[in-house]
């Protein structure tokens, strides 16, 4: 089992739909969670980035941690065609500068 | 957070050469590492290379394979040498945030190889 699951898609969603991405882990020692977004032909780029259990919210995305469950979610609102890309979890134990990274989410918003 | 470019962008290589990755960033950074992008898989840390001392490399990657130098606290090269085909991926440099305890990554535009 990898530390870090998470399901390739593609996930294609209507303009203006809400999105939810996920991923589930193993490592309980993971107490900071990140999500990046990939354009195709790009480097990731950091999109969220929040400290154990809780939600964070920014503009039309939200990323939710349940660390008893060990799952973490984005979610995305009134999504757009611009959204289309791959999204990253990724998520480190305390003290190191290591992520490990989900396989990431394909996502097409179609209009 | 820093800006950070490669060089190449992209590049096809004919199988037993080596190619040279340029990472530079525009602010001066303790650590930078390198990872390695597969179609449909995570991100795979290669080394970490820290200025002044030798970079660390993960399982399954050693120094004779992809030789990194850190010259300075702006840029870092990564080469793949003797490249066969199964080398053909994105070559990714990124930066830690440089602040606090607790660091997050920041990367470039990656380098696309082909092998061929």
């Amino acid at each position: 089992q990898k530390e870090v699951e998470q399901d390739p898609g593609p996930l294609s969603v209507p303009e203006g739909a809400i999105v939810s991405l996920n991923c589930t882990y193993s490592n309980s020692a993971f107490q900071y969670f990140m999500w990046y977004r990939q354009y195709s032909r790009k480097g990731p780029e950091l999109l969220m980035y929040t400290y154990s259990s809780g939600n964070k919210e920014d503009g039309r995305f939200t990323a939710q941690v349940d660390k008893s469950s060990k799952y973490i979610s984005l979610f995305i609102r009134d999504s757009q065609p611009s959204d289309s890309a791959t999204y990253l979890c990724a998520m480190q134990e305390g003290g190191s500068y290591i992520p490990t990274f989900g396989r990431g989410t394909s996502l097409i918003v179609h209009p | 957070s820093a800006v950070i470019s490669q060089k190449p962008s992209r590049d096809i290589c004919q199988r037993g050469t080596s190619l040279t990755i340029q990472c530079q960033v525009d602010s001066q950074v303790t650590m930078m590492f390198w990872y390695r992008q597969q179609p449909g898989q995570s991100l795979t840390l290669i080394a970490t290379a820290n200025q002044g001392s030798e970079a660390t490399y993960e399982s399954g990657f050693v120094i004779d394979k992809f030789p990194i130098s850190r010259p300075n606290l702006t840029f870092s090269t990564l080469t793949v040498s003797n490249m066969s085909p199964e080398d053909s991926s994105i070559y990714l440099c990124s930066v830690g945030s440089g602040g606090g305890t607790q660091e997050t990554q920041y990367f470039g535009p990656g380098t696309r190889l082909l092998v061929l």
